[in-house]
């Protein structure tokens, strides 16, 4: 159903490192156009964490980093934290779909 | 500071309408897209639509295209979503967003995210 594949669920141990992966299309991240990646806490609203591939917005420590490669990309979470535990959305845009498309989210756990 | 507040969310009925208005504060209205993500309960992500800064330029996805209307009001900072038809798969909390980025629309980032305002749709 979403353009974008990401895994459902990842986990890890306080102070390991995670990374979520967003698999994507010729349509889409292998046209080049840029990936985005969100954060959703618990009840709230999503708030970006990665734009443009690998570039973290002021006050996202730099635990996170995202890359790129061919038709998929990837979110790199480390030194674990419990306030890490969230959900992750990766963004792309869709040439076929004329639109933004977003993967199905990543639930993060912090065992 | 960046604001978005989202209003105008209610139950209705199949088939009924309702629009949806969204407040932005802090930044020059007039220059950035702005676009409507929606969030089905316990659900993901899904974009819904998108208009460019002058409102000229609007965007849909497919689930809601000939329903939904998008539109902004640059001189009182608003930007609106017009639902019609509404169908029960259109429940979910609808996000306003405002878009940055590049010159290039199809590389623009979501940067500020409002709090969202949640459509009901049931008998």
């Amino acid at each position: 159903q979403f353009v974008l594949t990401q895994p459902p669920s990842v986990s890890g141990a306080p102070g390991q490192t995670v990374t979520i992966s967003c698999s994507g299309s010729s349509s889409n991240i292998g046209s080049g156009y840029d990936v985005n990646w969100y954060q959703q806490l618990p009840g709230a609203a999503p708030k970006i964490l990665i734009y443009v591939n690998t570039n973290r917005p002021s006050g996202v420590p730099d635990r996170f980093s995202g890359s790129k490669s061919g038709t998929s990309a990837s979110l790199a979470i480390t030194g674990l934290q419990a306030e890490d535990e969230a959900e992750y959305y990766c963004q792309s845009y869709d040439s076929s779909r004329s639109g933004w498309v977003f993967g199905g989210g990543t639930k993060l756990t912090v065992l | 500071e960046v604001q978005l507040v989202e209003s105008g969310g209610a139950l209705v009925q199949p088939g009924g309408s309702l629009r949806l208005s969204c407040a932005a504060s802090g930044f020059t209205f007039s220059i950035y897209a702005m676009t409507w993500v929606r969030q089905a309960p316990g659900k993901g992500l899904e974009w819904v639509s998108a208009a460019g800064g002058s409102g000229s330029s609007t965007f849909y996805a497919d689930s809601v295209k000939g329903r939904f209307t998008v539109s902004r009001d640059n001189s009182k900072n608003m930007l609106y979503l017009q639902l019609n038809s509404l169908r029960a798969e259109d429940t979910a909390v609808y996000y306003c967003v405002k878009f940055r980025g590049s010159p290039n629309y199809y590389n623009y980032h979501m940067d500020v995210w409002g709090n969202g305002t949640t459509v009901t749709v049931s008998s």
